[in-house]
């Protein structure tokens, strides 16, 4: 079945260091979304890539989508505090009426 | 707008007991789903709905029972709760599956310990 892989599990950073998180889909995909969650919180749906080598940038962070629409990257320029949780990647089932998650990276920034 | 609301977001249960876990959402979502988070295991999909009336398993269905009477309402219960089932259970919801431009709402999390 359709597998969605995150590498790598778990980062520690100093702040102000870069962070990246990989995001690969054994299938090709028609999309992929980017969550969020704060340690103690839920998922939050942070952004949406759809075309083929899409690039989309929110403040300091850097989502890519790869050419192949089989991976994707989140890159976090300059990290801080605020940066702390699991990042999640998505990409929607073959099925409907589901996505398939990734495992997550979760990304602690030592002060 | 409150969007995904789950309850309770604490529970503690004896191994046996059954309870269900509520969510609704009030955003006219068709799909709506389960998931189950453990430490360093991301998000599991125990079950999904496409419509009311429409239910299917996902990843980790066992010992979990749904149903969707309602568009707003997907209640999923716990028919008889084992240590294993300890998790945070979110409920989530979508008004589609996954095509682009919608995005997964989810709820803030039950918190379930089995003892």
């Amino acid at each position: 079945g359709q597998q969605v892989m995150q590498i790598p599990q778990y980062q520690h950073v100093q702040e102000g260091e870069d962070f990246t998180t990989y995001c690969n889909s054994s299938t090709t995909l028609s999309n992929i979304q980017w969550y969020k969650q704060r340690p103690g919180g839920h998922p939050v749906f942070l952004i949406q890539l759809v075309k083929s080598g899409e690039v989309k940038k929110q403040k300091r962070l850097t989502f890519q989508f790869g050419e192949a629409k089989k991976n994707s990257s989140l890159h976090i320029t300059a990290t801080q505090t605020t940066d702390v949780g699991t990042y999640f990647c998505a990409g929607p089932h073959t099925n409907a009426g589901k996505s398939t998650f990734g495992d997550g990276t979760t990304l602690t920034v030592k002060p | 707008n409150a969007g995904v609301t789950q309850t309770p977001k604490f529970q503690v249960l004896k191994t046996g007991q059954s309870m269900t876990l509520q969510c609704a959402q009030d955003m006219n979502h068709e799909y709506m789903s389960w998931y189950r988070q453990d430490p360093g295991m991301g998000l599991r999909l125990i079950h999904y709905s496409v419509g009311a009336g429409i239910t299917d398993q996902g990843e980790v269905p066992n010992g979990y029972n749904v149903s969707r009477s309602t568009t707003e309402d997907f209640p999923l219960r716990l028919l008889s709760a084992a240590p294993s089932q300890t998790s945070v259970y979110f409920c989530a919801s979508t008004n589609s599956g996954g095509s682009p431009g919608n995005t997964i709402y989810f709820g803030e999390g039950s918190w379930l310990t089995v003892v």
